[in-house]
């Protein structure tokens, strides 16, 4: 079936370090990609998506490219701030399977001064 | 526009009562679904609609019920509550239109179970 796999947080960064999240997935057919956050005592949001091969997804400064040859979709932001603190979620959602999103574990960032 | 409204926002129940977690949408959506958020296990599907009258099983359905008798309301029943469903419950809409249609989550129900 579909997977999804992120690294394991919690990541610490200093304010204005760059960001990078690996998520890596295991799936069937041509799926759409997604990054959802997380804030504190909140439901999760739409960051960014991609839905096929080579589209970059981009909002807020954080990017991922949509890499098939890897079956990647890694999260990057060259300087981030306090207010990224938050959980990241890595999903897939698949054509033969529309209903249902598959999520990866979530990665805890937490950005300090 | 609400958007996916969850209520309750906190709840505490002792091991063998019912509750019903309520969910509501007013974006005319088919798909809803019903997650669980525990530590380490990021978000785990209990049952999903694709439409009014339509259910079926997620990853983890064991002790959950779920109707879906109108397109905007999803309510997820605990049949006899048990400490091992202490979590945080996430109720999600999203239009079947467009491959890449984005989920809307509501803010989260935290359950704890004594």
């Amino acid at each position: 079936g579909d997977s999804v796999t992120q690294m394991e947080g919690p990541v610490t960064l200093s304010e204005e370090a760059c960001l990078t999240i690996n998520c890596t997935y295991t799936a069937t057919g041509y799926p759409s990609l997604f990054w959802y956050v997380q804030y504190p005592g909140e439901g999760l949001q739409l960051l960014l998506k991609a839905t096929k091969a080579d589209d970059k997804g981009s909002n807020k400064g954080f990017e991922a490219t949509y890499r098939k040859e890897t079956t990647s979709f890694h999260l990057e932001k060259g300087s981030v701030q306090v207010s990224d603190s938050a959980v990241y979620f890595c999903a897939l959602l698949n054509t033969g399977t529309a209903s249902k999103l598959t999520f990866g574990t979530g990665t805890r960032l937490q950005v300090t001064l | 526009n609400a958007g996916v409204t969850q209520t309750p926002k906190f709840q505490v129940l002792k091991t063998g009562q019912s509750m019903t977690l309520q969910c509501a949408q007013d974006m005319n959506h088919e798909y809803m679904s019903w997650y669980r958020q525990d530590p380490g296990m990021g978000l785990r599907l209990i049952h999903y609609s694709v439409g009014a009258g339509i259910t079926d099983q997620g990853e983890v359905p064991n002790g959950y019920n779920v109707s879906r008798s109108t397109t905007e309301d999803f309510p997820l029943r605990l049949l006899s509550a048990a400490p091992s469903q202490t979590s945080v419950y996430f109720c999600a809409s999203r239009s079947p239109t467009g491959h890449g249609a984005e989920a809307f989550f509501g803010q989260g129900t935290r359950l704890t179970v004594v």
